[in-house]
């Protein structure tokens, strides 16, 4: 399984572009990278997936190099209810193993 | 129905009750999982099933009994449990793509505490 590293938090104000990037080095051939979201006792929620290049969505976009080893995802101009902590995941078929997270705090 | 229905919301127990917590899907999809999650810390995976049938167990002890009745139905029963299993339990479901493009639709979770 690839092992991925993010920020452990982050800071940013309303209506700024939130950047977060992850780390993947050892992401395999077949795997995507996936993004979730998650707010205090709730489950996470599926954000954003890709394979390469740039995907978008109504909420967010990920960009991923050539090289694959990296992925940011880009938040457009947050507010105050983005804050969350953000997961980076990669791969890896049913064995889907969360990492540390990024905890994204927005200040008005 | 794009949803996790996952019940109780909340569940207080003592260490010898016997209990189960359910967690529902109606969106066809052929893989069920059960995550716990303490405060401040990832979700953390604990079984899988794929087509009904347990695929991934992480070495939970085995007073963590999954079951999986049908391809909709999740359960997890819970017995001799200590006061440091109280945690977040999530359920979560996937369509299960076999080319690492899994995505989970994950239940608003049971609070558990262990008295």
């Amino acid at each position: 399984l690839a092992k991925t590293t993010q920020p452990i938090s982050m800071d940013s104000y309303e209506g700024q572009e939130v950047n977060i990037t992850c780390s993947h080095n050892n992401i395999a051939t077949n795997d995507y990278i996936t993004w979730y979201q998650q707010f205090p006792s709730q489950g996470p929620r599926f954000i954003i997936q890709g394979y390469k290049t740039k995907v978008t969505n109504e909420v967010a976009s990920l960009f991923i190099p050539a090289d694959r080893k990296s992925s940011t995802l880009s938040l457009p101009r947050v507010s105050l209810s983005d804050t969350a902590v953000y997961y980076c995941l990669v791969g890896a078929h049913d064995k889907i193993i969360f990492g540390k997270g990024t905890r994204l705090h927005i200040l008005p | 129905d794009t949803e996790v229905t996952q019940t109780p919301k909340h569940l207080v127990m003592g260490m010898t009750n016997k209990k189960s917590l359910k967690c529902e899907q109606h969106m066809g999809h052929r893989a069920m999982y059960w995550y716990k999650q303490k405060a401040k810390k990832p979700p953390e995976l604990m079984f899988v099933y794929s087509y009904e049938k347990l695929s991934i167990n992480e070495s939970v002890p085995s007073r963590f009994s999954p079951e999986c009745p049908n391809s909709s139905l999740l359960n997890l029963h819970l017995h001799a449990l200590q006061p440091e299993d109280s945690a977040l339990y999530l359920c979560a479901s996937s369509q299960g793509r076999g080319d690492g493009a899994n995505v989970l639709t994950f239940g608003a979770g049971s609070r558990l505490t262990v008295l």
